[in-house]
């Protein structure tokens, strides 16, 4: 166990929907970052929360977008869903230190989507 | 070219025997190296970090890096049935940066 908590487990939505998912990240972590892992895929980086702030993003379109609130917590939002947005949303939590290149990213269990 | 690349497998490998896996990286500004186990509809897990060139082992585990060849590769010592998952490469910049996989490698353990 990461103690890092994701709700709801699994959410079925259909095409043009919106969707909110949400992270809890492990104690004393400051920071989340969300991956959307397409099945027999790879994770693929989506955007990063730092002390509430975004901090870096990938290459996925505007109606993805999140917050991150006092306790670190944090929330995906995706807008006007698509079919290809059936996927395994994860998010991770770390504590990067500067100057440590040994922060680890810690896995929560993840929120299956599927969109119908 | 995807900037982590691995290959999808399945690898199969007999119980007890080591299981080797390999990753490339084509960002020389790469610092940080992860490998993740992932069990079928689970999350991913870590299994070892590696920053220096050279090998680091943890247990039945030991990962290898070598930055002059962007290569990074994971061994399985005395493998078994519940080794048997998808494990992914992941390399990051710098301290608190993204993440970026590999597609993973499916490894099957047969008794």
């Amino acid at each position: 166990e990461t103690g890092v908590t994701q709700s709801p487990t699994h959410l079925i939505k259909t095409r043009g929907q919106q969707v909110t998912l949400r992270c809890s990240s492990q104690s004393g972590h400051n920071t989340v970052s969300w991956y959307q892992q397409a099945l027999g895929q790879g994770p693929q980086f989506i955007f990063q929360y730092y002390r509430e702030e975004e901090n870096g993003r990938g290459n996925f379109p505007p109606r993805f977008s999140g917050l991150q609130f006092p306790n670190y917590s944090s929330e995906l939002n995706v807008n006007a869903l698509e079919l290809d947005d059936s996927a395994l949303y994860l998010c991770a939590s770390s504590l990067p230190l500067a100057g440590v290149r040994t922060d680890t990213q810690y896995f929560g269990p993840g929120t299956r989507l599927t969109v119908l | 070219q995807k900037e982590v690349e691995q290959n999808s497998g399945p690898l199969s490998v007999p119980e007890g025997a080591i299981a080797s896996l390999n990753c490339t990286y084509s960002d020389r500004v790469s610092q940080s190296f992860f490998w993740y186990r992932q069990y079928s509809g689970k999350s991913p897990e870590l299994i070892m970090s590696i920053y220096s060139n050279g090998d680091k082992e943890d247990g039945r585990f030991t990962a290898q890096l070598n930055k002059a060849s962007q290569y990074v590769s994971l061994l399985i010592r005395d493998s078994q049935p519940s080794d048997s998952a998808t494990y992914l490469c992941a390399a990051r910049k710098a301290a608190g940066n993204k993440l970026t996989f590999g597609g993973g490698t499916r490894v099957l353990v047969k008794p």
